[in-house]
């Protein structure tokens, strides 16, 4: 099992650029879940999925997109980068919607 | 919003001492988990409380959640350098949603 992986590990954007920060697990988990953390700072939830084709949003939805086309994949869009959503970023994976989270390595993103 | 506070934000003890880190909350949470994360990785559980009043010990760390299952606290005895990290206190619901406290960074120095 590979668990939770994330990719990139790093990215630069630059203000106004798109990208899509990919996730995928491979324990068959229903719920997964994006944050960010800020230095210092704890983990922010931005939007979470109970299933496949299921999303919604977390306390900073704004600016990121997500879809859960398939239960395994959970990618998260950025529309416009702005150098407030430069932050570390990090999706995980449960079995249960109050189960042990299982996070990924994070992406490390900068916008300038 | 749930809001979970955690405090203190930082403790520096030496090794050897004791020390607990308090996370708190006017919410009611299907379960509290305790997570420690090191510098550059992903947060790595390391319990889960979900009954009121519940204690559980894992070694040295010993966890407890309220009667009201609002707050939970760490509790380590004999803090060794290796115990040195931030750890995270997240409330979850049965809706799939966890919040998160903002950390405690501890270090012990030798």
């Amino acid at each position: 099992n590979a668990g939770v992986t994330q990719t990139p590990k790093f990215q630069v954007l630059k203000t106004g650029q798109s990208m899509t920060l990919q996730c995928a697990q491979d324990m068959n988990h229903e719920y997964m879940s994006w944050y960010r953390q800020d230095p210092g700072m704890g983990l922010r939830l931005i939007h979470y999925s109970v299933g496949a084709g299921i999303t919604d949003q977390g306390e900073v939805p704004n600016g990121y997109n997500v879809s859960r086309s398939t239960t395994e994949d959970f990618p998260l869009r950025l529309l416009s980068a702005a150098p407030s959503q430069t932050s570390v970023y990090f999706c995980a994976s449960s079995y249960a919607p109050s189960g042990e989270q299982y996070f990924g390595p994070g992406t490390r993103l900068t916008v300038t | 919003t749930q809001l979970l506070e955690q405090s203190p934000q930082f403790l520096s003890i030496q090794e050897g001492e004791n020390l607990t880190v308090y996370c708190n909350s006017s919410s009611v949470f299907s379960s509290l988990q305790w997570y420690r994360q090191e510098p550059g990785e992903g947060p790595v559980l390391l319990v889960t409380v979900v009954t009121g009043g519940e204690v559980k010990k894992l070694k040295r760390l010993t966890f407890q959640f309220g009667d009201a299952r609002k707050d939970s606290s760490l509790h380590i005895t004999a803090a060794q350098t290796g115990d040195t990290g931030l750890y995270l206190c997240a409330g979850a619901t049965n809706a799939g949603k966890s919040t998160f406290g903002d950390g405690t960074t501890l270090t012990v120095k030798p």
